[in-house]
Formats: structure tokens, sequence, C-alpha cells
């Protein structure tokens, strides 16, 4: 079946220092989408992508889906304490559910 | 609007009891999700329904464990006699439509099993 990775696992950062985190699907994805989860809280729809290719910006938040439609990324940039959080990246591989990554966990050191 | 309700908030059950969780979404979403999370862990896709329709129950365990979303009423997951590996996190999710619809979740409901 369809397999969502995401690297790193854990990551912790100086406050103002900027993070990446990376998903790779085992698949070919239709779209793909990001959420963020604080601790003790539910995820958080963040952003989708849908094209090949595409680049989405939410302020410090950058998103990229890749050519191959089957890897993507998320960075920070200048990181805040209230990023602090696990991000999950989930693949829509034109079938009938999202499958979830394992998640980045994210630290941010004051 | 009121986002998608999950309750209880938190659940306590002996081993071998039953636990019910339930879920409402979103007003006008008539696609819901369940998801399961161990500490510290990702999400695992157990079930997705439709008004009153299983779509893909592939993540669900084969037995002790059902779910439905009745015509009327909130979207049931049903853990029969359950045991000390059943405790986690259960989420809740619903969308509007399938295709590129974001999952609003719920606060979920965390299952304790003693």
């Amino acid at each position: 079946g369809q397999q969502v990775m995401q690297i790193p696992q854990y990551q912790h950062v100086q406050e103002g220092e900027d993070f990446t985190t990376y998903c790779n699907s085992s698949t070919t994805l239709s779209n793909i989408q990001w959420y963020k989860q604080r601790p003790g809280g539910h995820p958080v729809f963040l952003i989708q992508l849908v094209k090949s290719g595409e680049v989405k910006k939410q302020k410090r938040l950058t998103f990229q889906f890749g050519e191959a439609k089957k890897n993507s990324s998320l960075h920070i940039t200048a990181t805040q304490t209230t990023d602090v959080g696990t991000y999950f990246c989930a693949g829509d591989n034109y079938g009938q559910n999202f499958v979830f990554g394992p998640g980045t966990r994210l630290s941010v050191l004051p | 609007n009121a986002g998608v309700m999950q309750n209880p908030r938190h659940l306590v059950r002996r081993r071998g009891q039953e636990a019910r969780l339930r879920c409402s979404p979103m007003k006008g979403h008539s696609h819901v999700y369940w998801y399961r999370q161990l500490p510290e862990e990702g999400l695992k896709f157990m079930v997705y329904l439709q008004k009153e329709n299983i779509i893909d129950e592939s993540g669900m365990p084969k037995e002790r464990f059902s779910a439905e979303f009745p015509k009327e009423g909130p979207s049931i997951l049903r853990i029969q006699q359950v045991v000390r590996g059943d405790s986690a996190a259960y989420f809740c999710a619903s969308s509007q439509d399938r295709k590129n619809s974001p999952l609003h979740f719920g606060n979920g409901t965390r299952l304790t099993v003693t």
C-alpha cells in the first residue's frame, strides 16, 4: 500500500533559525496537504498543493510540491516559539483516504 | 459555524468493556474520517465514511472495531471488549466533499483502558 515518510523525525532549533521538513510518498499523489498539531492539540490544516512543482507561501512558511508529485517540503524562515508542534504531510493517491506521514516534531529554543 | 465536535474528550474503560466515541461533523460536511494516534506518533487511518456508507475501512482492525455514520446523528466509532492496547487518542475529521477538500479535525477522544 501507499507509504508516506517524513524526515527528520525531530528537529530542535534556536529561535530565529530556519527549519525544513521533507515528505516522500511511495506513489504519485493527486495532492498533498500539510497539517500542524500543537502539543496536546488536534491537527490543523495549513495548506494543500495540487500542481506539479507548485510553491505556496504563508508568511514565513513556504510549501513546495515536487515535479513528480511524490515529494513535498515545508520550510519555515526565522522560527518563533509559536512554531512549536508536529508538522504532518498527508498524501492523497487518487484513492479513498488520506495517508499521513509520521510527522516532524519541531521544538524551538528561545 | 461549529467545528467538528467529538465526545467524550476523555474516556476511561476497564478491560472487556465497550467504548463508544462520537463525532459530529462540521455543518454541511458529509464525509467523516477516523484516525488513531498513539503518544508521540503519527495519525493512523482507520475508516472513511459518507452518510450511511462505509467507503474505506482498510485501517480498521477486523475484530472488535466498528464504525457507522447514520442518516441522522453523529458518527460512532465502537470498540468492543477493549484491551490495554486500545488506549490512544482517536481523532475524527470531516470534509465537505472528497476531492481536494481539507480535513477539519475534532479535539479527539483520549481513551484509557485500565
